[in-house]
């Protein structure tokens, strides 16, 4: 597609139960990223995929959350026993070259 | 200290004033500044991204860096409602984006 694709575009939740997020990057594009942006706060780095490499890791912020990569394209960001503190906008962004990364709409997730 | 930072504001100017948003950063390594877009409950959009230090302009927008100090800027010359809007700064090198906070700017009709 022309741009980075998110879905769902709004998620509702209760507390306690599994969540998945999509991203599906610009097409050729090797490196995708996913984000996390809080009421009033900055961008928060969760994790980024680079081609067939072991993705890092170091933003995740509990072992609830994981995600993986499948045929080097979709990404599925996964939060497992949602908590209330997990409500934020979740954005997924991909590149191919340094200097520029490209957002998808995001992912607003509100955990009740 | 944060790696990137950026007056929250908010901040408002009258229609067709020039804006001046700022950026400071502690990385040395970051090779690569840009400067994001983002409208209420949208994603950020990638404005315009330069390399090391110097100016880039694009349409009413100029980017600036100027790495002895550490500082980015953003102008908007002619501003108008629509920019209003949060605008992030970034840094980056190799697969390493860091975010400024983002700057609140309205522009008043």
């Amino acid at each position: 597609g022309a741009g980075v694709s998110q879905s769902p575009s709004n998620k509702v939740t209760e507390k306690g139960k599994d969540v998945e997020l999509r991203c599906d990057p610009i097409s050729g594009h090797t490196a995708l990223y996913w984000y996390r942006q809080s009421l009033g706060q900055g961008l928060e780095f969760l994790i980024y995929f680079q081609g067939n490499s072991a993705p890092d890791k170091s933003g995740l912020p509990s072992d609830r959350f994981s995600a993986e990569r499948t045929g080097g394209s979709v990404s599925t960001l996964t939060i497992q026993r949602t908590q209330q503190e997990d409500s934020a906008v979740y954005l997924c962004a991909s590149n191919r070259g340094p200097g520029e990364l490209f957002f998808g709409e995001g992912s607003r997730l509100t955990v009740l | 200290q944060k790696e990137v930072e950026q007056d929250p504001g908010p901040l408002s100017v009258p229609e067709g004033a020039i804006v001046s948003l700022n950026c400071t950063y502690s990385n040395s390594a970051f090779q690569y500044f840009m400067w994001y877009r983002q409208y209420s409950r949208k994603g950020p959009e990638l404005l315009m991204y330069t390399y090391s230090s110097g100016n880039k302009e694009d349409g009413r927008f100029t980017a600036q860096v100027d790495k002895s100090s550490k500082y980015i800027s953003l102008f908007i010359r002619d501003s108008q409602p629509s920019d209003s809007a949060t605008y992030l700064c970034a840094g980056n090198y190799g697969q390493n984006f860091v975010f400024g906070p983002g700057t609140r700017l309205s522009v008043l009709p």
